[in-house]
């Protein structure tokens, strides 16, 4: 049962463009949603978080929506340089716990 | 470094030995995860410590797996009579107090393989 979907394996965008990210999960008791980036053979690394109280939150050129009503959030990458391509994984904590559940990863890829 | 210090970033076992994985936290970090992820998925949870409380061991896929943590701060993930299944990058995850939410921040991982 999982319960975080990120439903493309893989995503290619051209450097300067947008790249949308998607994910969508199943339980209503997620509070909190996050962005991680990861490179080959590195830990992943935190790029951006959401409360489940809020439907917007921006960091740079890192945005994230979320849409409670149907389950879904993203994030946007404006402009994406060739630096963003990298594994995203989309994570939610279920609130009063703190253990992550993730999703299995998109791979972006910035072209030139 | 300032960040999560795993080691070993690579370990090759024969099935049936046991494997010890250790996790040095950042410096002040109260929580600490494991995590590990298997080829083509999503970080599955392990087991989590806080602080001296109780350790949440939900994720813990077998009684073969065991992990603790000294002193609240290193930690060792122990996994006993390996099988090839076991086969995947375990992941560790530091975070300041669970009080209200604060992001994990992940070292490099080992690499495990079964032969």
């Amino acid at each position: 049962d999982q319960q975080v979907k990120q439903n493309s394996p893989s995503l290619s965008v051209q450097e300067g463009r947008i790249s949308i990210l998607n994910c969508d999960y199943t339980n209503s008791m997620f509070d909190y949603f996050l962005w991680y980036k990861k490179y080959p053979a590195e830990g992943p690394t935190f790029l951006i978080s959401i409360s489940s109280i809020k439907d917007k939150n921006e960091d740079g050129r890192f945005t994230v929506f979320l849409n409670k009503s149907a389950k879904h959030l993203s994030l946007h990458i404006v402009p994406s340089q060739p630096g963003d391509s990298a594994v995203y994984f989309c994570a939610a904590r279920a609130g009063g716990g703190n253990k992550l559940t993730f999703g299995t990863g998109t791979q972006l890829k910035v072209e030139l | 470094g300032a960040g999560v210090s795993q080691s070993p970033s690579n370990k090759v076992t024969e099935k049936g030995k046991d494997v010890e994985l250790r996790c040095d936290p950042i410096s002040g970090h109260t929580a600490l995860y494991w995590y590990r992820q298997s080829l083509g998925q999503g970080l599955e949870f392990l087991i989590y410590f806080q602080g001296n409380s109780a350790p949440d061991k939900s994720g813990l896929p077998s009684d073969r797996f065991s992990a603790e943590r000294t002193g609240g701060s290193v930690s060792t993930l122990t996994i006993q009579r390996t099988q090839q299944e076991d086969s995947a990058v375990y992941l560790c995850a530091s975070s300041l107090s669970s009080g209200g939410f604060q992001p994990q921040h992940f070292g490099d991982g080992t690499r495990l393989s079964i032969l």
